[in-house]
């Protein structure tokens, strides 16, 4: 079965640097989104994909956030400059479309990142 | 703004008991899914719930949904081990995103 993949497994930054996680999504997705969560909460939605645009975003999603997809199959989340806060796992999600709406979300694996 | 609850938020149980997880949302929603998440792990997609009434169900675990009451039940028959986890449902609002309710943590034991 086709997966999600997402790159690294663990990041160990900083505070105040800068990070990028990655994802590979199934390839004939279309719509990606990043979630993230906290050590022990609910899983909480920061930004949805589609087009080469952002469709959505959240509070959480400001501007030390961007997504991109810069060669057609990575699509990165990046973080400018860290903050403690910003540790938590983060997931990479694809779906094939609104029209095929008995399809669920496909989530990688997630990248945990701990900043210090 | 869509707000998704879940209850219990913990829940221990012997094997062979059945229990019922709720998940009650605040506003509209067409689709609802469950998800089941091990420790430090991702999420699986468990069932795809998308009209009143829908009933789905995988081995011990049965998923339903009523619209008109925004609630959908997890029941789970005759729990083993293999099912401690913990299950997220996730409602989809007017756009695509998901809202995840709180998580029900499920530890089964002998």
């Amino acid at each position: 079965e086709p997966e999600v993949t997402q790159t690294p497994s663990h990041q160990v930054t900083q505070m105040g640097q800068e990070v990028i996680l990655r994802c590979v999504p199934i390839s004939n997705h279309l719509y990606f989104y990043w979630y993230r969560q906290i050590l022990g909460q609910k899983v909480e939605f920061l930004v949805s994909f589609y087009n080469n645009e952002i469709s959505e975003k959240s509070e959480i999603f400001d501007d030390q956030f961007s997504v991109e997809r810069p060669d057609g199959s990575n699509f990165t989340l990046k973080i400018r400059s860290t903050k403690l806060e910003d540790s938590a796992m983060y997931f990479c999600a694809t779906s094939i479309g609104r029209d095929r709406i008995n399809q669920p979300q496909h989530f990688g694996d997630g990248t945990r990142l701990s900043i210090l | 703004e869509l707000k998704v609850e879940q209850n219990p938020l913990f829940l221990s149980m012997q094997e062979g008991k059945n229990y019922t997880i709720y998940c009650n949302y605040s506003t509209t929603s067409d689709r609802l899914y469950w998800y089941r998440q091990d420790p430090g792990k991702s999420l699986e997609s468990l069932f795809v719930l998308l009209s009143n009434g829908a009933v789905k169900q995988e081995g011990r675990l049965m998923a339903s949904l009523d619209t008109k009451a925004r609630l959908s039940t997890l029941h789970i028959t005759a729990a083993v081990h293999d099912l401690s986890a913990t299950y997220f449902c996730a409602v989809v609002g007017y756009t695509d995103k998901l809202i995840f309710g709180t998580g029900t943590r499920l530890q089964v034991f002998p």
